[in-house]
């Protein structure tokens, strides 16, 4: 069975600084790996997705995130955060092909201070 | 082109109670999968509808049951509600029950049960 670990519950980052937000993954079978990103009140928008290929993905919102499959991880990074991407990330992972049901991480709060 | 779409936006039941709610997949999609997101958890993974019937579930007592109807439109019943179904109710869909990796979320239905 599939596990998604988000290390940090809580990230706080001031306005124009770094951030990554880690995610590790547990499976057995390849997997394809996912961030999204809830607003208040709202439903989850896909960031990005990693199906194969290159490790490095770019995503909207100048996120990136990088899949490692030795250390069975696929961390979300953004080199400078603004006031709007307060939200709560959640990395998920499903079975590649063939899956029919997506596994999520508890989430990550992600805080930008002015 | 409409994205997915769920309704009610609220709802506030009482224990014991019965509730219906309802989706209508995006312009193009016929499978629908329905995900529990409880207050600072990530979503949890209930069950998948496709060609009208179950094709998986998630670990979730039978009071959790669906229905799809020919437009690909669904609906889920919680029976005998418990204070533990309070939460955000999420409906993906896809264009093909394996296509995870093309899920797009409405932005859910929130339940409160007193």
């Amino acid at each position: 069975a599939q596990s998604v670990t988000q290390l940090d519950s809580q990230v706080p980052v001031f306005e124009e600084a770094p951030v990554e937000l880690r995610c590790n993954y547990s499976s057995s079978v390849s997997v394809y790996l996912f961030w999204y990103v809830q607003y208040p009140n709202q439903g989850l928008q896909l960031l990005l997705k990693y199906l194969s290929g290159s490790t490095l993905v770019k995503g909207i919102n100048g996120f990136e995130a990088e899949f490692n499959k030795s250390q069975t991880s696929f961390h979300l990074r953004k080199p400078s955060v603004h006031i709007s991407d307060t939200a709560e990330y959640f990395c998920a992972v499903s079975e590649g092909s063939g899956a029919q049901k997506l596994v999520f991480g508890q989430g990550t709060r992600l805080t930008i201070n002015p | 082109d409409a994205g997915v779409t769920q309704s009610p936006t609220h709802l506030i039941k009482t224990r014991g109670q019965q509730v219906t709610l309802r989706c209508s997949p995006k312009s193009g999609h016929d499978t629908v999968s329905w995900y529990q997101q409880a207050l600072g958890q990530g979503p949890q993974f209930i069950f998948q509808y496709y060609e009208e019937e179950e094709r998986q579930r998630g670990n979730f007592p039978d009071r959790f049951s669906g229905h799809q109807f020919p437009n690909y439109s669904s609906e889920l019943n919680v029976n005998a509600l418990l204070l533990g179904d309070s939460a955000l109710y999420l409906c993906a869909s896809s264009a093909d029950p394996t296509r995870t990796y093309e899920q797009y979320f409405g932005p859910g239905t929130r339940l409160t049960v007193t």
